[in-house]
């Protein structure tokens, strides 16, 4: 079957735009994780989705962060007035786990192949 | 906090030798722990887990045992191949307030280069 899919793959914005990041879950994965990924390190959580409800924003790194989840399915990350220390690899990872679940910590996140924003 | 530290790379093997990438982790109570890789142009992927104290993941020829007693989760393999090639990822889940759904923490990655 299908995996998490990411749209655009690549993409370059001068400073000051707004760009918008879509992620494509797993066909009825109930969680949603978005991360950020600096050149030669390792991702960093951003936030979390159970279905459409934004259970966890912590690690969005300012308010121009925003991200959506309205149906439950289809993720949007926007960032606006993109400045250069944005520039990164955005992860989006899916999986069947909700935040109650017994599985909770040793269940599998399926990550899609990553947006790669570069701000110039 | 929770975290992961991984050893420094770059990592560079010749075919069919043994590799070792070590990770230690901080964490509260006994998480779960995992190894993800990223092959070239591909998205992370699990590569084995596990679950509790002792416990042995395997996947791919590649092993790693979590050992609580040295807070470690090293990551293995007997013979590599060129197609190993990767960037090796040592994660855990990280407690949130005590509702753990499972976000991620994970160390800086290794790069990993056999060559024939």
């Amino acid at each position: 079957g299908a995996g998490v899919s990411q749209s655009p793959r690549y993409k370059v914005a001068k400073r000051g735009q707004d760009v918008a990041l879509r992620c494509d879950p797993i066909s009825g994965h109930v969680s949603l994780f978005w991360y950020q990924q600096a050149l030669g390190q390792g991702p960093e959580f951003l936030t979390y989705f159970q279905n459409e409800a934004q259970l966890d924003k912590s690690g969005l790194p300012s308010d121009r962060f925003f991200a959506e989840r309205p149906e439950g399915s289809v993720s949007t990350l926007k960032i606006q007035r993109t400045q250069q220390e944005d520039s990164a690899v955005y992860l989006c990872a899916s999986s069947l786990l909700n935040w109650r679940g017994r599985l909770a910590g040793s269940n599998e996140q399926f990550f899609g192949p990553g947006t790669r924003l570069t701000v110039l | 906090g929770d975290s992961v530290t991984q050893m420094e790379g770059p990592v560079t093997l010749s075919e069919e030798a043994f590799l070792t990438i070590n990770c230690t982790y901080t964490a509260t109570g006994y998480p779960s722990l995992f190894w993800y890789v990223q092959y070239p142009g591909e998205g992370l992927q699990l590569l084995l887990k596990a679950t509790k104290a002792d416990d042995k993941g395997s996947n791919k020829g590649f092993e790693a045992t979590y050992r609580k007693e040295t807070t470690s989760f090293h990551l293995e393999k007997g013979s590599v191949q060129v197609s190993d090639s990767a960037v090796y990822f040592c994660a855990l889940p990280r407690d949130a307030g005590g509702t753990s759904y499972g976000k991620l923490t994970f160390g800086q990655g290794t790069i990993l280069t056999v060559h024939p």
